[in-house]
């Protein structure tokens, strides 16, 4: 149990367009779910957290415009890289927790996104 | 301000061996919760194992084991019988205390060790 998926798992696109990434809870509904960006060899950076029905919580510094973030059910949430830009490439993963007292947190499989 | 602090950058161990990966973490807050993840080269974060900071017993799931030291304030992991597939990036990761005293769901993450087993 405790799947997470996420699509694309890597895309290339050009610089003004935007793209979009899915996470979904397979097995499991995920009340709150989040994006984080990770540089090469290093540690995961949160951008923001995703709640079922309401609007993003979005970390010091991260640009809500830019980052669209849209949870719209119980097993699914999108980020959309708007107008994209060569130094928005990086790596992209999701998290969705799990509904247990532990609020253990199950990733997707990431998506490299590289901008042209 | 919570922090978790994993200060070995990478590390070599033989097939079969046992290895230890340290993790010391930083918090006022009396109830916390501590993870380990593994990211092979892929990218996925996979979950290992998870130890809450009231648990009498250190966390064990298979080859897996969490050493806790409460007063020391450590959560090293222990891999058992390593295996050439266990090599990946392994990161420490603590659930962050709010300002006002009560747990978030946000994790903090260690910069994480770089595990190299050799055959």
């Amino acid at each position: 149990g405790a799947v997470v998926s996420q699509h694309p798992s890597r895309v290339i696109c050009k610089s003004g367009t935007s793209v979009k990434i899915e996470c979904r809870s397979l097995d499991f509904q995920a009340t709150t779910m989040f994006w984080y960006r990770q540089f090469p060899k290093k540690s995961l950076m949160l951008m923001a957290t995703s709640n079922e029905g309401s609007k993003a919580t979005y970390e010091q510094g991260v640009e809500k415009d830019k980052f669209l973030i849209n949870h719209a059910s119980l097993t699914l949430s999108t980020l959309t890289v708007t107008s994209a830009h060569p130094e928005d490439s990086s790596f992209y993963i999701c998290s969705a927790r799990g509904d247990g007292a532990k609020n253990i947190q199950y990733f997707g499989a990431g998506t490299r996104l590289s901008v042209l | 301000a919570q922090k978790i602090t994993q200060t070995q950058p990478g590390m070599f161990v033989q097939e079969k061996e046992a290895v230890t990966l340290d993790c010391t973490y930083d918090t006022s807050d009396p109830s916390y919760g501590l993870f380990w993840y593994k990211q092979p080269s892929s990218g996925e974060m996979i979950f290992l194992i998870y130890q809450g900071s009231y648990d009498q017993q250190n966390a064990t799931e298979g080859r897996y084991s969490l050493n806790f030291q409460k007063a020391r304030k450590s959560a090293n992991l222990v891999i058992s019988a390593s295996q050439l597939g266990d090599s990946a990036m392994y990161f420490c990761a603590m659930r962050e205390v709010s300002g006002n005293g009560g747990a978030t769901n946000k994790l903090i993450f260690g910069t994480g060790t770089l595990l190299a087993v050799q055959p």
